[in-house]
């Protein structure tokens, strides 16, 4: 398998911008994540699906993050307009709730700068 | 609210033993979780203890004390490559959200 796939790698950007970041999990994960890490704040989860469905939200900082699960094997977070303070990096991870469920296997992240 | 704590870093020589603590307060607890991160990289899982006891994978083992608010990660016969950012992670109640550490820099020396 090829694992989490995470589209962009690196992105830069300039303040105000729409960022589109996009992630593929494993085939056959019910759960997707996003997370976002930086130095001050550490890994925050920021929103979560099970099935498509969005069942968390709460780590959604405000409202110019948006994220969306159009079906099984595609995510994507949005930020619109960017601001500085929203460069980190982005994981998505994803998991099954069969098994050893408690893993969470992370994609590569999308590193985000905003200028 | 969720807070862990574990040290931000740790020196260990190649082939030592060292041991990575961290405690929690949750208002769920359901199990305790470590992650590995080389700089750069993903967190890759590597363990995960949801009842009282050591739980042993090849070099690694993990440790909870759910009385206690206490685990930690031992990792035998240091490598070079392991040098890298450990996280514990709680799980709270029977959802799937996790609350990460700070994390904890182990820094291996020859």
């Amino acid at each position: 398998d090829a694992g989490v796939i995470q589209s962009p790698r690196h992105e830069v950007t300039e303040m105000g911008q729409e960022v589109t970041l996009r992630c593929k999990p494993i085939s056959g994960h019910d759960y997707l994540f996003w997370y976002r890490q930086t130095m001050m704040r550490g890994l925050e989860l920021l929103i979560y699906f099970n099935n498509n469905v969005p069942i968390d939200d709460s780590g959604m900082p405000e409202d110019r993050f948006s994220a969306k699960m159009p079906n099984a094997s595609f995510s994507t977070l949005k930020i619109q307009p960017s601001e500085p303070r929203d460069s980190a990096v982005y994981f998505c991870a994803s998991r099954t709730s069969g098994g050893a469920g408690e893993t969470q296997y992370f994609g590569p992240g999308t590193r985000l700068l905003v200028l | 609210g969720q807070s862990l704590e574990q040290p931000s870093e740790v020196t260990a020589v190649e082939g030592a033993i060292v041991q990575i603590n961290c405690t929690y307060q949750t208002s769920g607890f359901y199990g305790l979780s470590w992650y590995q991160q080389h700089d750069g990289g993903a967190p890759t899982f590597l363990s995960y203890n949801a009842l009282d006891g050591l739980e042993e994978t090849g070099r690694f083992s993990s440790f909870l004390s759910r009385s206690d608010s206490y685990g930690y990660l031992l990792l035998q016969e240091l490598q070079m490559k392991d040098s890298a950012s450990y996280f514990c992670a709680v799980r709270e109640g029977n959802f799937n959200k996790f609350y990460f550490g700070s994390g904890t820099k182990l820094n291996v020396k020859p």
